[in-house]
């Protein structure tokens, strides 16, 4: 089946700082990405779609100056934290659409644990 | 708008015994539902996807669900629980008619399964 992946898996950074996640399909390619938030013990909220070629599109409350997407190809989405504080530490997943557009295929989440 | 709701945060059951979780769901238009499980420190599965064909669907492992428009449920149910289907399971719902792909989840069911 079709394969997404993510890196790194998990990180941890200093406060104020800039973390990049890359979301690939491996075997198919996505014009359109998610981007999904989980915190501890919660489900998982979707922050924003990636559109290749366009701007992505935000979900209400999700700060876009924050957190920066760009789907530079048809295979690649990246999300970056920018001045990364306490509260952003959480496991970020990404997903995308597969040939037939009924099933998403997750990439195996970011843990993200800013100090 | 969509919208699932997981009727019990957790469940507990004996291995060998069935398994039940349940879900309902809202949703303006013809729904694609999906049942994701999630094991710890692993990315997301699919158990099993409705899309308007037979009302009963199966899964991998064993799991089924059947969809009930009348009663907006698609509860999830296994005959014998296994140990290694203790996880999270996600209820997930996809509007088709407003050809938004994004997924919407239920808030999830942690499975325990006793031995």
């Amino acid at each position: 089946g079709a394969v997404v992946s993510q890196h790194p898996s998990w990180v941890i950074c200093k406060s104020g700082t800039s973390v990049k996640i890359e979301c690939r399909s491996l075997d198919f390619q996505a014009t359109t990405m998610f981007w999904y938030r989980q915190f501890p013990k919660q489900s998982l909220m979707l922050m924003a779609t990636s559109n290749e070629g366009s701007k992505a599109t935000y979900e209400q409350g999700v700060e876009k100056d924050k957190f920066l997407i760009n789907h530079a190809s048809l295979t690649l989405s990246t999300l970056t934290v920018t001045s990364a504080h306490p509260e952003d530490s959480s496991f970020y997943i990404c997903s995308a659409p597969g040939r037939g557009q009924e099933t998403q295929y997750f990439g195996p989440g970011t843990r993200l644990l800013v100090l | 708008a969509q919208s699932v709701t997981q009727l019990d945060s957790h469940v507990s059951v004996s291995e060998g015994t069935p398994v039940l979780l349940r879900c309902n769901y809202s949703s303006s238009y013809s729904p694609s539902l999906f049942w994701y499980v999630q094991h710890p420190n692993k990315g997301l599965q699919l158990l099993l996807k409705y899309t308007s064909a037979a009302t009963l669907v199966k899964g991998i492992n064993g799991f089924e669900a059947e969809f009930k428009k009348s009663e907006t449920s698609f509860h999830l149910t296994k005959p014998s629980a296994h140990m290694s289907d203790a996880a999270e399971y996600f209820c997930v719902v996809s509007d088709r008619g407003t050809g938004r792909r994004a997924l919407t989840f239920g808030s999830g069911t942690r499975l325990q399964v006793q031995p």
